[in-house]
């Protein structure tokens, strides 16, 4: 089955604590993103990668950290997180870019 | 102003009828527009998408693009309580950086009453 798998899927954590979440995707896409998603404010772009190597900053990029070592995983880095990333998160791939396709989510709180 | 607007709603409808979602926007560089469904607590899924101007027809639903007037709509007809989620448009274009931007609108969340 084609899809986007991220973990964990619920986290608690403190402020200071590095944590990573993971995403892996099984559809070959060479497109990866990750987005938080906030009250109000939509779904808004962490960062993205185009390719093994290749990423780029998204709209809201501060305190966080991407690597895409292989094709199919691109995890999330927050090395020290704090209260104002508690948040949902949404890893996605793509094909071309511009559809998505999206991961069931992991839901952060930061205390 | 952003660069994509959606009125969040909520939008109650009774089953059966016709509901009509709409989003604005200012980027004339856009290409892409996409629809997405988000349903509590999962991540969206994709449910349509256009290449610029025109319409596109998928069983219930059908998707308008105006681009002389910066306007996309999501028609559902006949609807139902399962389509009772969030719905989120989305747009992409190619900018002068060769850059492919993708802006979300914040979403219409649509309550169908049997």
């Amino acid at each position: 089955e084609a899809q986007v798998t991220q973990n964990p899927r619920y986290l608690i954590t403190v402020t200071g604590k590095k944590l990573t979440v993971t995403c892996s995707q099984n559809m070959n896409h060479e497109y990866m993103s990750w987005y938080r998603q906030d009250p109000g404010l939509g779904l808004r772009q962490i960062y993205y990668s185009m390719n093994v190597e290749v990423t780029d900053k998204g709209d809201v990029p501060e305190g966080y950290k991407v690597s895409r070592k292989e094709k199919r995983n691109f995890p999330l880095i927050l090395e020290s997180p704090s209260p104002n990333q508690t948040s949902l998160y949404f890893c996605a791939s793509s094909l071309r870019g511009y559809e998505q396709y999206f991961g069931p989510g992991t839901r952060l709180t930061v205390t | 102003q952003k660069e994509v607007e959606q009125d969040p709603g909520p939008l109650s409808v009774p089953e059966g009828a016709i509901v009509s979602l709409n989003c604005t926007y200012s980027n004339s560089a856009f290409q892409y527009f996409m629809w997405y469904r988000q349903y509590s607590r999962k991540g969206p899924e994709l449910l349509m998408y256009t290449y610029s101007s025109g319409n596109k027809e998928d069983g219930r639903f059908t998707a308008q693009v105006d681009k002389s007037s910066k306007y996309i709509s999501l028609f559902i007809r006949d609807s139902q309580p399962s389509d009772s989620a969030t719905y989120l448009c989305a747009m992409s274009g190619r900018m002068n950086t060769g850059f492919q931007k993708l802006v979300f609108g914040t979403g219409t969340r649509l309550l169908v009453s049997p």
